[in-house]
């Protein structure tokens, strides 16, 4: 089972540069979200959606976009990153209307540093 | 505005010692308060509480849920060098799929 599955692992941008992050799940999940990670801070979530084609903001949106063309696929593009932007950045999935109760599977996560 | 809070923030403790862990919230219309740990990637699932005083058990860890007093507790038993771990609370709200993650709790067992 592959699950959700987040490439790539680790990056090095300088300031500026723009990529984005790739998320993939094959469980049939409506409801993916992505979500960075800082030394003392948790977990906070960028944006998330509950279906193809629909996407919202979450608790620290700038500087990133989504978009949800699939409902297995879930790319985050990073604008013009800057060095607050190094993090390690999660990928999360679960299902969505009719059941939601259920917890998030999670991607290994991408260790971005902007220099 | 909604907010979890764990703590203790980090713990050192022995092989063998009894941990508790807690986070509390406060976050509107509760839907459900999960537990996970982290180890050196991403987190993986330990509980899902919803309803008040029914305690979840899984081997040597168990949590327990109070929706009155806006708390939910991870013990773990007989900790084991393996246990150390970031330990995550995330709690959602109804009407929508986010959650809210606390910072987690920072667990070291020394053998």
């Amino acid at each position: 089972n592959a699950g959700v599955t987040q490439t790539p692992k680790f990056q090095v941008l300088k300031t500026g540069q723009s990529m984005t992050l790739q998320c993939a799940q094959d469980m049939n999940h409506e409801y993916m979200s992505w979500y960075r990670q800082d030394p003392g801070m948790g977990l906070r979530l960028i944006h998330y959606s509950v279906g193809a084609g629909i996407t919202d903001q979450g608790e620290v949106p700038n500087g990133y976009n989504v978009s949800r063309s699939t409902t297995e696929d879930f790319p985050l593009r990073l604008l013009s990153a800057a060095p607050s932007q190094t993090s390690v950045y999660f990928c999360a999935s679960s299902y969505g209307p009719g059941n939601m109760n259920t917890e998030a599977f999670f991607g290994q996560g991408t260790r971005l540093t902007v220099v | 505005e909604d907010k979890v809070v764990q703590s203790p923030l980090s713990l050192v403790v022995h092989e063998g010692d009894t941990v508790t862990l807690n986070c509390s919230y406060e976050v509107t219309n509760f839907r459900s308060l999960l537990w996970y740990k982290q180890e050196k990637k991403a987190p993986t699932f330990l509980f899902m509480l919803t309803s008040s005083g029914i305690e979840k058990k899984s081997g040597r860890l168990s949590s327990i849920l109070d929706k009155k007093e806006l708390f939910s507790i991870l013990n773990i038993t007989a900790t084991q060098t393996g246990d150390s771990a970031i330990y995550l609370c995330a709690v959602g709200g109804s009407g929508t799929y986010k959650y809210i993650f606390g910072t987690g709790t920072r667990l070291k067992v020394l053998a």
